[in-house]
């Protein structure tokens, strides 16, 4: 079936640095992947849809200069958080939708968590 | 902007089924239903989704009423690894800018 690997599962970085999160799709080809962001004990809120080959489109409310989403090829997009502040500690989550294997639809991958100090 | 309605919280007995409700009454004729969970600290996993039939997989099972107004995923037999958060989706959009809204899910808690 689909995979989508997220890498780092884990990271920690200091006040000011910036993090790159890696999305990929495995066995398959994504056109579209998308940008979650999830604080404790809430939902998933969608930051941006990831079109490869084009820019990015941002939710409302999202900077797009402080999350910048790179999609150069059909299996990779990248969120790097720049000048990170411990109100950007969260659980970063991208998906892929996947139209090759069943079931299709949207696959996610198993989070970044992210901790500024 | 999410376009469905859960109980907050919901408990279940193990090996009992487990009937988790969603509200979608502004669906639209040609939106999916997709139902996802999620285990603390992981991302979502698939479950199930649908358009208009009811749908059946080695996961659940999903009812959706004639009208398309609302629809219950069915885990026929809970085990205490069905613990976690359950979201209902109608997805937003269609083709490839289609995505998925997440509202706030039913905190499922599969009890011995």
């Amino acid at each position: 079936g689909a995979v989508v690997s997220q890498h780092p599962s884990w990271v920690i970085c200091k006040s000011g640095t910036s993090v790159k999160i890696e999305c990929r799709s495995l066995d398959f080809q994504a056109t579209t992947m998308f940008w979650y962001r999830q604080f404790p004990k809430q939902s998933l809120m969608l930051m941006a849809t990831s079109n490869e080959g084009s820019k990015a489109t941002y939710e409302q409310g999202v900077e797009k200069d402080k999350f910048l989403i790179n999609h150069a090829s059909l299996t990779l997009s990248t969120l790097t958080v720049t000048s990170a502040h411990p109100e950007d500690s969260s659980f970063y989550i991208c998906s892929a939708r996947n139209e090759r294997f069943p079931p299709y639809g949207y696959t996610f991958g198993s989070g970044t968590r992210l901790t500024v100090v | 902007d999410a376009k469905t309605t859960q109980p907050t919280s919901m408990d279940c007995a193990e090996g009992r089924a487990a009937n988790l409700p969603c509200n979608h009454s502004t669906i639209s004729g040609n939106e999916y239903v997709y139902w996802y969970r999620q285990i603390h600290s992981q991302g979502p996993q698939y479950i199930i989704h649908g358009l208009k039939n009811n749908e059946t997989n080695e996961m659940a099972s999903l009812i959706i009423t004639e009208d398309r107004k609302s629809s219950t995923l069915i885990l026929p037999h809970a085990t205490l690894r069905d613990t976690a958060v359950y979201y209902c989706i109608v997805r937003f959009g269609s083709g490839n800018t289609g995505k998925l809204i997440f509202g706030q899910g039913t905190t499922l808690q599969v009890k011995p």
